[in-house]
């Protein structure tokens, strides 16, 4: 089946330190790959997004390159700020695979100390 | 603000009820999803609709069910309660029957008492 593997935390860095979260996959298909934050208190907030190999999605400074031969897509920040405090999520969809829903890692906690 | 609404926000109720959960899509999008949040199984997608039938299961309990009605949002039925059930449930939608971007709702949390 499917799985998706990432690093749990808490990570904790301070203001403008560099930040990679790792994210490995397991799928039978040809999964699109994706990055949701989750601050708190709140429902899920899409990051980025990778539909095939060697995509590299970005937004708000983040990045994540869909990684085939090592089937990782790990989430990366070259300044990390305070208000970037918040769970992430790595998840596939696996259309290839029948199923649509998505599955998610257990989340990063990650701590941005001033 | 994600265009995906859920309601009730809050809802507590005991063992052995029955409660529903509803969601409104974002306007256009066909496909609903329903994922639980717990602390110790995490995120899981339970179902999914598509233009009101359903398209997908993945771990819903058979006490569980769910339907999408002619104006697209969708209900989530949960019967027998278990304290175990306590948890966030999140409805998501998206445009297609799978592989774009779901949007999330807030989440309805759920405590069983």
């Amino acid at each position: 089946g499917n799985s998706v593997t990432q690093m749990e935390g808490p990570v904790t860095l301070s203001e403008e330190a560099f930040l990679t979260i790792n994210c490995t996959y397991t799928a039978t298909g040809y999964p699109s790959l994706f990055w949701y934050v989750q601050y708190p208190g709140e429902g899920l907030q899409l990051l980025l997004k990778a539909t095939k190999a060697d995509d590299k999605g970005s937004n708000k400074g983040f990045e994540a390159t869909y990684r085939k031969e090592t089937t990782s897509f790990h989430l990366e920040k070259g300044s990390v700020q305070v208000s970037d405090s918040a769970v992430y999520f790595c998840a596939l969809s696996d259309r290839g695979g029948g199923a649509d829903g998505l599955t998610f890692g257990k989340g990063t906690h990650l701590i941005i100390q001033p | 603000d994600s265009g995906v609404t859920q309601t009730p926000k809050h809802l507590i109720t005991a063992t052995g009820q029955r409660v529903t959960l509803r969601c409104s899509p974002r306007s256009g999008d066909l496909s609903v999803y329903w994922y639980q949040q717990s602390l110790d199984q995490g995120l899981q997608f339970l179902i999914q609709y598509y233009n009101g039938e359903e398209r997908a299961k993945g771990n819903i309990l058979e006490r569980f069910s769910a339907q999408q009605f002619p104006d697209l949002h969708s209900e989530l039925n949960l019967s027998s309660l278990e304290l175990g059930d306590s948890a966030l449930y999140f409805c998501a939608s998206s445009a297609d029957r799978g592989g774009y971007e779901q949007y999330f709702g807030p989440g309805t949390r759920l405590t069983v008492t």
